[in-house]
């Protein structure tokens, strides 16, 4: 089976700017959350979807905004870029909208806004 | 903000002791995960053990659980150099229709050789 992927793996941009991060989750699986890592931290819950709609929201600006697509990959926006959005940005999926079932993660996108 | 703390944040062991990081949370769960990060990568999820059960093994792994105490812990035994990595904790919070897992700031282990 397919792991989580990823892109791009890096990406350099400037304050202001905005940015598109893209993840494909893992075959069958339907459900796709969105975490920010700052360096040296845990990673903080951004959003997570299930079936396209957004099922659940962090502590985060309206400003960071996502997508979920009938194929489950998902997309996180970034608008307005600060330089505290510096971090590396995680995908995870799992196979259900509200079980707990275990986490699988992609190995992230390391933005760094200068 | 983080559901979960883990304690110690640093822990450095030779090579072949046992090595037990601890954490704690603050409101109830359903289940408690544990997951492994090597060097700035995805995160990798080692075990699960919900609020009914007290004590889990998978491997060198073993985990506690009391919910009276909102805490767990992990015990790595037998480390070895490939055990170098963070540990994190995660805890399931519910809310409105959703539940999202919330981890904690970690525990970054090294094994000296």
């Amino acid at each position: 089976e397919t792991g989580v992927t990823q892109s791009p793996t890096h990406l350099i941009k400037t304050r202001g700017q905005q940015v598109t991060l893209r993840c494909s989750s893992q075959s069958g699986h339907n459900t796709v959350s969105w975490y920010q890592q700052a360096l040296g931290q845990g990673p903080q819950f951004i959003f997570q979807y299930y079936r396209e709609e957004e099922n659940g929201r962090g502590n985060f600006p309206p400003r960071f905004s996502g997508l979920q697509f009938p194929n489950y990959s998902s997309e996180l926006n970034v608008n307005a870029l600060e330089l505290d959005d510096s971090a590396l940005y995680l995908c995870a999926s799992s196979p259900a909208g509200t079980d707990f079932s275990p986490l699988h993660f992609g190995n992230g996108t390391r933005l760094t806004v200068t | 903000s983080q559901q979960g703390e883990e304690d110690p944040q640093a822990l450095s062991i030779q090579e072949g002791e046992n090595a037990t990081m601890n954490c704690s949370y603050k409101t109830s769960i359903n289940n408690l995960q544990w997951y492994r990060q090597n060097s700035g990568r995805g995160l990798v999820h080692l075990i699960l053990i919900r609020s009914n059960e007290r004590e889990k093994h998978s491997g060198r792994l073993r985990v506690t659980l009391d919910t009276s105490k909102k805490s767990s812990s992990l015990l790595i035994t037998a480390s070895r150099a490939a055990d170098t990595a963070s540990y994190f904790c995660a805890t399931d919070v519910s809310y409105s229709s959703a539940s999202k897992i919330i981890f904690g700031s970690g525990t970054r282990l090294s094994i000296r050789p």
